[in-house]
C-alpha cells in the first residue's frame, strides 16, 4: 500500500514570498490533515478535511494560509506571504474514517525555511 | 492551547531499563494514540487505545488510559538504543474527531 506522498521535501524562500505544498493521501482515505511542526514541538493541527469539506481550521492563520482539497483527494497548502516564524516542517496525514478508532498515516513532511 | 501535555519533556535512561512517559489531555476523546518520531523522520504509529479500554499491550509497549483523569501513560520495557526518539500522544476528540497532538517526550537510551 502506497503511503502519504508530500512534495517538495525541502523548500527555502525569502520572507514575503509565496509557497505551496502538495499532499496525496492514501487511496480511499476520507480524512486529510495538515500539521505544522516547529522544531522541538509537537505537531499543531492547521486544518482537517473530511472528503472535500473542512472539519476544523480554527488554528489556520487565514490571513496568510489557505488550503484546499481537490475532489476529496489531493490537497495543497499555501502560504502567502511567508513570515520568518513559518519556518517549520509541514506534515500531511490521512486516515480511513476520520479518526474513529483508526490510525492516521503521515507523510515525510516538507521542511520550510524562511530567510 | 488545544494541545495535550506530556511529561517528562526529556528522559535519559540506560539500555535495558524501562521508560515511562505520561500524557494529559483536556477534552472527551474517542481514542488516544501514541506515535514515535525519529530525528528528521516522519511520525510512526505505535498503538491505539479506545476510550472504553484501560490497558493495551503491543510487544514491549504497554499503554494505560484513565479517562476520569484525562491521562495516559506509555511504558517501554527493556529499552534499546534504537528506542531513542521523541514520543507523542494524539487524541481524537469526541464529536469533532479533531486529531490533536501533545507536546512530546524526548527519550534518549544510552548504550
Amino acid at each position: 500500500e502506497a503511503g502519504v506522498a508530500q512534495s517538495p521535501r525541502y523548500k527555502i524562500i525569502e520572507k514575503r514570498q509565496s509557497v505551496a505544498f502538495w499532499c496525496n493521501p492514501i487511496s480511499g482515505h476520507a480524512t486529510l490533515y495538515w500539521y505544522q511542526q516547529i522544531l522541538g514541538q509537537g505537531p499543531k493541527l492547521l486544518i482537517q478535511f473530511q472528503n472535500n469539506g473542512v472539519v476544523d481550521d480554527s488554528q489556520l492563520p487565514k490571513d496568510r494560509f489557505s488550503a484546499e482539497r481537490l475532489k476529496g483527494v489531493d490537497s495543497t497548502l499555501k502560504i502567502q506571504p511567508a513570515k520568518l516564524e513559518d519556518s517549520a516542517v509541514y506534515l500531511c496525514a490521512s486516515s480511513l474514517a476520520g479518526g474513529k478508532n483508526t490510525e492516521a498515516f503521515f507523510g515525510q513532511g516538507t521542511r520550510l525555511t524562511v530567510v | 492551547s488545544q494541545q495535550g501535555e506530556e511529561d517528562p519533556q526529556a528522559l535519559s535512561i540506560q539500555e535495558g531499563e524501562n521508560a515511562t512517559m505520561n500524557c494529559s489531555y483536556k477534552t472527551s476523546i474517542n481514542n488516544l494514540q501514541w506515535y514515535r518520531q525519529n530525528s528528521g523522520r516522519g511520525l510512526v504509529h505505535l498503538i491505539l487505545i479506545r476510550s472504553n479500554e484501560r490497558e493495551k499491550h503491543s510487544g514491549r509497549l504497554r499503554v494505560t488510559l484513565d479517562t476520569s483523569k484525562k491521562s495516559s501513560s506509555l511504558l517501554i520495557t527493556a529499552s534499546r538504543a534504537a528506542d531513542t526518539a521523541s514520543y507523542f500522544c494524539a487524541t481524537t476528540h469526541s464529536g469533532t474527531y479533531k486529531y490533536i497532538f501533545g507536546t512530546g517526550t524526548r527519550l534518549k537510551v544510552l548504550a
